[in-house]
């Protein structure tokens, strides 16, 4: 079944203490993306990656890390997390060609206390 | 830049036809989707557009014009399921191939009896 992977569904942290947040997909796409979504203010992109070792920011990148050395692989750092990182998450994937419908994880609820 | 706006809330009833409208402002466009997203799940693909007219696809449609920059997704003989969030997505084209996908912030659904 083609399925984007991410772990943990929830987590609850404290200030400071960085974690990951994984990203797997099984589908061979070359795109994968984190989005971060808050009440009203919709999905927004954190950062992307259009294939392994190329990554590259999106429009909400500070206090955020990523890194792709496999392609199904697209892991989200948060170094030193702080309470406005509390949010919904989802990583997504997508093939370059054709319609390119983006498919997405189950998503990350993370509370930063 | 980029601009999408679609209503905030919607109410329908069980049985009736509803239609979520989402305007856009952007440079580069290279597609639009719709996105079905439950509270707290991930967003499902609905519907693409990337030529003016209609896609239909079940109870499910959606229309775009590019010269006035707007679409539609159309829900037909409404289910109580269908209570949802509804996100108007487009994909824009900037840096030579490189795509971007714009969120809008979507419109919430509730069906009711």
């Amino acid at each position: 079944e083609a399925q984007v992977t991410q772990n943990p569904r929830y987590l609850i942290t404290v200030t400071g203490k960085k974690l990951t947040v994984t990203c797997s997909q099984n589908m061979n796409h070359e795109y994968m993306s984190w989005y971060r979504q808050d009440p009203g203010l919709g999905l927004r992109q954190i950062y992307y990656s259009m294939n392994v070792e190329v990554t590259d920011k999106g429009d909400v990148p500070e206090g955020y890390k990523v890194s792709r050395k496999e392609k199904r692989n697209f892991p989200l750092i948060l170094e030193s997390p702080s309470p406005n990182q509390t949010s919904l998450y989802f990583c997504a994937s997508r093939a370059l060609l054709a319609k390119n419908i983006q498919y997405f994880g189950a998503g990350t609820r993370l509370s930063v206390l | 830049g980029q601009n999408i706006d679609q209503p905030t809330e919607m109410t329908a009833t069980e049985g009736a036809i509803v239609q979520i409208n989402c305007t856009y402002q952007t440079s580069g466009f290279n597609g639009l989707f719709w996105y079905q997203q439950h509270a707290g799940e991930a967003p499902t693909f609905l519907s693409y557009n990337v030529l003016d007219g209609l896609e239909e696809k079940g109870r499910f449609s959606s229309f775009l014009s590019r010269s006035k920059g707007y679409s539609y997704l159309l829900l037909k003989e409404l289910q109580m399921k269908d209570s949802a969030s509804y996100l108007c997505a487009v994909r824009e084209k900037y840096g030579g191939a490189t795509n971007k996908l714009i969120f809008g912030t979507g419109t919430l659904l509730a069906v009711q009896p």
